[in-house]
């Protein structure tokens, strides 16, 4: 089946603007991840999705990050005031069920470049 | 806290050598899972394998194995017979019982390049 999707796959944008990440998890799974990765670094935890309700978003950075799962499927990251420093590779994940013997499966993120 | 180191940053060998990547993780947790993903140069997580804290029973499939060693903290990676194609970055990674919301703790990764 259809693995995790994210669009856009870039998004160039300038600082102070707003914009928005999609996710589309894998069908079927009720846990969702957003990760943020930095060049050179290892993916990094923002947000984590038990259905529509956000179990965990403690790895957000700041006030300027939100998420919404309204449904319980696709995912929205919503960053407010652009920064240069946001700049990284904004990984999603889903997993079957959020325990932790389940295996987190990646999207090809989206390379998020602010001007 | 817990934390997962990989000290190589960059390995390059000649193909059909082999090649262990070393991982040591930190976690005062009793339960843990640990997992390694394969990151090729289009950028998606490719995951390679999960492991128990209390299965430290080492696993091989195919070319790739895996050394688990609660002794030491580590969960090493090795490629045997290594392919141009194994290029990539690899990524060890952490989940503890402890830890709100399952979330991964990865280590910074080790970028393996694989020359003909």
């Amino acid at each position: 089946g259809a693995g995790v999707s994210q669009t856009p796959s870039n998004k160039v944008t300038e600082k102070g603007k707003y914009v928005e990440l999609r996710c589309d998890p894998i069908s079927g799974h009720t846990a969702l991840y957003w990760y943020r990765q930095s060049l050179g670094q290892g993916p990094e935890f923002l947000i984590y999705f038990q259905g529509t309700g956000a179990a965990d978003d403690s790895g957000l950075p700041n006030d300027r990050f939100f998420a919404v799962r309204p449904e319980g499927s696709v995912s929205t990251l919503k960053i407010q005031r652009t920064e240069r420093g946001d700049s990284a590779v904004y990984l999603c994940a889903s997993s079957p069920r959020p325990d932790n013997t389940d295996t987190q499966y990646f999207g090809p993120g989206t390379r998020l470049t602010v001007l | 806290a817990q934390k997962v180191t990989q000290a190589q940053t960059e390995i390059s060998v000649v193909e059909k050598e082999d090649v262990t990547l070393d991982c040591v993780y930190e976690t005062r947790d009793t339960t843990y899972y640990l997992f390694w993903y394969k990151q090729p140069p289009s950028g998606e997580l490719v995951f390679l394998i999960r492991r128990n804290s209390f299965d430290e029973q080492n696993e091989i499939s195919g070319r790739y194995s895996w050394n688990f060693q609660k002794s030491t903290s580590s969960f090493n990676f090795t490629i045997t017979a290594s392919q141009v194609v194994d290029s990539a970055v690899y990524f060890c990674a952490l989940r503890t019982e402890e830890t709100s919301g399952s979330r991964l703790t990865f280590g910074e990764g080790t970028q393996l390049t694989v020359n003909p």
